[in-house]
């Protein structure tokens, strides 16, 4: 399949502190990327959706001055965390859309375990 | 209602027994469907992938599909301990977004 790079794999920072993440397609070009956030136990919710060249589409009550997604070229998006805190904390992960052969699928990168102390 | 059900579980089973995950939904517009593996930690890995009804295997895996009662399922046999881990259910439309289950997490017993 499909290989999707998310950097880093994990973060520890200081509250009030900016976090970057970020998401590399590295055998495809993906023109929309996704960004998810999982607490434990529970399933991937749908932050973003972040499209090459334009502006992100946020989920609602996904704060888009704090999640700040650029999505500049066809292999990469970064999310960062703006001014993090505690709350922030939890497991991101990225995806990217992939076509190939007429189906359309989503592969994942590896996520990011935030931690904000 | 949630766009898509799924028994969080926990699931044990034994070595060797034959696993048969569920997800039922209620979009009647969703037409792929996908199922994927998540090891503790770490992002989903698709493992199948199918578009409307009809039955798909691959190797130990079969994924059903019933859209007439907007049911799909997966099956693993000859499970392993390697197979442990968290299998989410996923499907959209023609758009982008995939709607996931919450995930069942599974344990094979040595």
């Amino acid at each position: 399949g499909a290989v999707v790079s998310q950097h880093p794999s994990r973060v520890i920072c200081k509250s009030g502190t900016s976090v970057k993440i970020e998401c590399r397609s590295l055998d495809f070009q993906a023109t929309t990327m996704f960004w998810y956030r999982q607490f434990p136990k529970q399933s991937l919710m749908l932050m973003a959706t972040s499209n090459e060249g334009s502006k992100a589409t946020y989920e609602q009550g996904v704060e888009k001055d704090k999640f700040l997604i650029n999505h500049a070229s066809l292999t990469l998006s970064t999310l960062t965390v703006t001014s993090a805190h505690p709350e922030d904390s939890s497991f991101y992960i990225c995806s990217a859309d992939h076509r190939g052969n007429g189906n359309e699928k989503l592969f994942f990168g590896s996520g990011t375990q935030l931690s904000v102390l | 209602q949630k766009e898509v059900e799924q028994d969080p579980g926990p699931l044990s089973v034994p070595e060797g027994a034959i696993v048969s995950l569920n997800c039922t939904y209620s979009n009647s517009a969703f037409q792929y469907f996908m199922w994927y593996r998540q090891y503790s930690r770490k992002g989903p890995e698709l493992l199948m992938y199918t578009y409307s009804s009809g039955n798909k295997e691959d190797g130990r895996f079969t994924a059903q599909v019933d859209k007439s009662s907007k049911y799909i399922s997966l099956f693993i046999r000859d499970s392993q301990p390697s197979d442990s881990a968290t299998y989410l259910c996923a499907m959209k439309t023609g758009a982008n977004n995939l709607f996931f289950g919450t995930g069942t997490r599974l344990t094979v017993i040595p």
